[in-house]
């Protein structure tokens, strides 16, 4: 079974970047039948989906977060990252990586790291 | 539209049967997947595509998907099943994914 940990500061300021990293082990990230993703959750709030990355980097955005976000992968490490440019407060939040099944008629999340809190704070 | 929809609460009596529903555009082509979680806790995967429950999940959750709607079904709701459920699906057309909303569970 994989798990995942996520790794990064707890504290951004406003108009910076947020970054994040999600270690794998007990697994290759490299493995072709996982997407890994993003996910994230503001304080009281349900899930926000941030975005999924394959092992050859190819990826896809929510829309609404697209402009500001980057999602890149480092095989040699068994990682993923996540740049998220520009912060406001809106995007505090505990933030989930997730390794990511999908076909053709469905995509689930099926092994979750524990979250980190990261707050947009002065 | 790739909104997900769902009632956020729903309550059933420890032992009885509670449905938990789901409605959006996107499930017309994707089955949903579900999640529990529990208060300081990472979300858990419970029923994903055509009814399909992960290793270690009860078999009192089962699932179904019909037209535009799916839906997470506890048969003998326990008192550990109180939790708040999202379902998932991928929106095709956009080529993203979306969240529900949360139903927040009580079991009474």
């Amino acid at each position: 079974q994989p798990r995942l940990q996520e790794s990064g500061p707890g504290l951004v300021k406003p108009s910076e970047t947020l970054s994040l990293n999600c270690t794998v082990s007990g697994g290759s990230i490299s493995s072709s039948n996982y997407y890994w993703g993003w996910i994230r959750q503001p304080p009281g709030k349900g899930l926000e989906w941030i975005g999924n990355i394959f092992y050859s980097g190819s990826s896809y955005y929510n829309p609404s977060l697209k402009s500001r976000l980057t999602i890149s992968v480092d095989t040699s490490k068994n990682q993923f990252s996540l740049k998220l440019s520009s912060v406001t407060a809106a995007d505090t939040a505990v933030y989930y990586c997730a390794r990511c099944y999908e076909t053709g008629q469905w995509l689930s999340f099926d092994y979750w790291g524990q979250g980190t809190l990261v707050t947009v704070s002065s | 539209s790739s909104e997900l929809t769902q009632d956020p609460a729903v309550s059933v009596a420890l032992g009885q049967t509670v449905r938990i529903t789901c409605q959006g555009d996107s499930l017309r082509s994707s089955y949903a997947s579900w999640y529990q979680q529990k208060p300081g806790q990472a979300p858990v995967l419970v029923m994903y595509g055509e009814n399909i429950r992960p290793s270690g999940i009860p078999d009192r959750f089962s699932g179904s998907n019909s037209g535009n709607t799916a839906s997470l079904t506890i048969t003998g709701a326990q008192a550990e099943d109180e939790a708040d459920y999202y379902c998932h699906s991928r929106d095709s057309i956009e080529n993203h994914v979306v969240f529900g909303g949360r139903t927040k569970l009580t079991v009474l």
